[in-house]
């Protein structure tokens, strides 16, 4: 069975920093892809980032990088010179054919100046 | 205009109403879904329509019915729910189903209080 876990509730950056948002997974099946949502307070999930289980590259978007470790089965989301609009709540995410996406609980993340 | 609106933002009903969320997406897309949002667990997937066919269903109690008369509309029928029924709905939508890479695109949510 799919499954993705997040184990940091919460995340503290200062302005301008970088922070890793982890993200693990487990499936069996080698076709995959592996997703990044932000969802700040007005709810709405925004999509960030996507890899894919056969990419050999690791994806980038802008400030957001995915350190994607198909060994380790980690998919962790790197946010490059932190800005106080990137406080909200993240979510990584996984699918596979035939599946629609699962989330994982997600982390939030404080930016502060 | 964004790509998923989702009507109303905010819904408080008693147990023994009924009432419907509406959620319209306007980006050409052929599959849509529901996912339920509760405090401090992962976003459930409730229903997925793909080309107006039901194709997959969580399990969902029968308290809550889904109805998609085309690709841009879907609703969510609720009657004679729980408290525990009370989270953020959201909508989403992507291109296709089932085929794996699919980017969706969500609503706002309709955030449900149920007394």
């Amino acid at each position: 069975a799919q499954k993705i876990t997040q184990t940091q509730p919460g995340m503290f950056v200062q302005e301008k920093e970088a922070v890793t948002l982890d993200c693990t997974y487990d499936t069996s099946d080698p076709s995959y892809g592996l997703f990044w949502y932000k969802q700040p307070s007005s709810g709405e999930m925004i999509f960030l980032i996507y890899q894919g289980s056969y990419d050999q590259q690791n994806a980038t978007e802008g400030r957001y990088s995915l350190n994607f470790q198909k060994a380790r089965k980690s998919a962790n989301l790197v946010i490059s010179a932190s800005q106080l609009g990137d406080s909200a709540m993240y979510f990584c995410a996984m699918d596979q054919a035939g599946t629609a996406l699962i989330f994982g609980k997600g982390t939030t993340l404080s930016v502060s100046s | 205009e964004t790509g998923v609106t989702q009507t109303p933002r905010h819904l408080v009903m008693g147990m023994t109403n009924k009432k419907s969320l509406k959620c319209e997406q306007h980006l050409g897309h052929n599959a849509m879904y529901w996912y339920k949002q509760s405090a401090k667990k992962p976003l459930e997937l409730m229903f997925v329509y793909s080309l107006e066919e039901r194709v997959e269903n969580n399990s969902v109690p029968s308290r809550f019915s889904p109805e998609c008369p085309n690709s841009s509309h879907l609703f969510l029928h609720l009657h004679t729910l729980q408290p525990e029924d009370s989270a953020l709905y959201l909508c989403a939508s992507s291109q296709n189903s089932g085929t794996g890479g699919e980017k969706l695109f969500f609503g706002s949510g309709t955030q449900l209080s149920v007394l």
